[in-house]
């Protein structure tokens, strides 16, 4: 069974530039969940999907993220225009639900470098 | 919000020697998670603690969920060149195993094992 895939694995942008990352969950998971780690730090909580719903968003930084999962499969994170702060290593990871379990698998990551 | 304090940031050891770290909160949480991430991958989940004063192991790896539900530690025993890597402690508000919501990190300890 395949993994939680992302692409792409790194993206170099200038600030100001529009980049959109893509997150392929596990085959069948309900749940898909995005993260970030700026270099050195914790990895933080940005959003939650069920299915194509947002469940909790309350770690999007600001208006200029904006995360879809259209159709409940894969989802994609926009950052327009993109800012310096915004480098770092986007996550996905994605849990079953519906009685499932509910370990969160999470993918690669996409290296986001912003210059 | 939420924050988790992990320690030690980082471990320099010597293959064969145990090695542990811990994660302390403020608030409480009904879960706990120690995830291992290896360079160009994303975390992978080791161990789940789901209930207070749980003890879980895993092979060479043994974490405690603490009785007041703030702190979790894990120790790995005997340690050998592929336990190379980052560790993140991680909670979760939701208890018993059935939670699909949010994840909290620590900061992460990067272990590095000289042979």
């Amino acid at each position: 069974e395949a993994g939680v895939t992302q692409f792409p694995s790194h993206s170099v942008i200038e600030k100001g530039q529009t980049v959109t990352l893509r997150c392929d969950p596990i085959s069948g998971h309900d749940n898909l969940y995005w993260y970030r780690r700026v270099m050195g730090k914790e990895i933080k909580f940005l959003l939650h999907f069920v299915k194509e719903s947002k469940q909790d968003e309350s770690g999007m930084p600001n208006n200029r993220f904006l995360a879809e999962r259209t159709g409940g499969t894969y989802s994609t994170l926009k950052v327009q225009p993109a800012e310096l702060e915004d480098s770092g290593v986007y996550f996905c990871a994605s849990s079953h639900g519906q009685g499932g379990s509910n370990e969160q698998f999470f993918g690669p990551g996409t290296r986001l470098t912003v210059l | 919000g939420q924050q988790l304090n992990q320690s030690p940031q980082s471990m320099f050891i010597q293959e064969g020697e145990d090695v542990s770290m811990n994660c302390t909160s403020s608030s409480i949480f009904n879960t706990w998670l120690w995830y291992k991430q290896d360079p160009g991958e994303g975390p992978v989940l080791l161990i789940a603690l789901y209930k207070a004063g749980e003890l879980t192991s895993n092979g060479r790896l043994t974490a405690q969920f603490g009785i007041t539900r703030k702190d979790s530690f894990l120790n790995i025993s005997a340690s050998i060149p592929s336990d190379v890597g980052i560790y993140f402690c991680a909670g979760q508000v939701g208890a018993g195993g059935t939670s699909y919501g949010k994840l909290t990190f620590g900061q992460g300890t990067i272990l590095t094992v000289h042979p």
